[in-house]
């Protein structure tokens, strides 16, 4: 089964303590993004990766590190959790579209929610 | 515009009624139209994959059209029920990046 994955699901942590988000996909992506998802705001990304360690800065990298030293892992760091990154988090894959004669589609984690005290 | 915008931003509809919503997104460059559906606790799922101008795509009672000269897709809903209540988002792609750029959703609840 095509699937995103991510962990944690649920996260209470407290401000300056480092912590990784894991996500993986299993269809062989080249494209992965991380979103954070905050009321009123809608999906912003965050950093995207096109291939393998080939990483770039989305619209709200700020705080966020990501490494992509395989084409089926796409980790976030968080070195310095500050409050203001309370969020809900997305991870996602995406299918190389029409160029590649598949239809562009994206494939969403379930989701890490997110808490810094 | 330099931004997907979709309208309106919430809508309580009465089950059994129809619904419609809207997507407005640039129309310079552009590539393709998606949108998604985002029920609540879960996480967002492809509906409609959209690229040429007039473009209609149906899925049950949901079906979407598209206007790349003017820059807008409609969503429809027929004889809403209780499951389609979720947030529907739609994100736009141009050809200068590939990236998606994301609308900030319709939420729908529906009225028993």
């Amino acid at each position: 089964e095509a699937q995103v994955t991510q962990n944690p699901r649920y996260l209470i942590t407290v401000t300056g303590k480092k912590l990784t988000v894991t996500c993986s996909q299993n269809m062989n992506h080249e494209y992965m993004s991380w979103y954070r998802q905050d009321p009123g705001l809608g999906l912003r990304q965050i950093y995207y990766s096109m291939n393998v360690e080939v990483t770039d800065k989305g619209d709200v990298p700020e705080g966020y590190k990501v490494s992509r030293k395989e084409k089926r892992n796409f980790p976030l760091i968080l070195e310095s959790p500050s409050p203001n990154q309370t969020s809900l988090y997305f991870c996602a894959s995406r299918s190389p579209g029409v160029l590649a004669g598949e239809t562009d589609t994206q494939y969403f984690g379930p989701g890490t929610r997110l808490t810094v005290l | 515009i330099l931004n997907v915008e979709q309208s309106p931003q919430s809508l309580h509809v009465q089950e059994g009624d129809s619904t419609n919503f809207t997507c407005s997104f640039p129309s310079s460059n552009f590539y393709a139209l998606h949108w998604y559906r985002w029920e609540t606790a879960k996480s967002p799922e492809a509906l409609f994959v959209m690229t040429l101008n007039g473009d209609e795509k149906k899925k049950g009672r949901i079906s979407a059209t598209l206007n790349t000269k003017e820059g807008y897709s409609y969503l429809y809903i027929k004889g809403s029920q209780p499951e389609d209540s979720a947030t529907y988002l739609c994100a736009s792609i141009g050809y200068s990046n590939y990236q998606l750029i994301w609308g900030a959703g319709t939420k729908l609840i529906i009225k028993p």
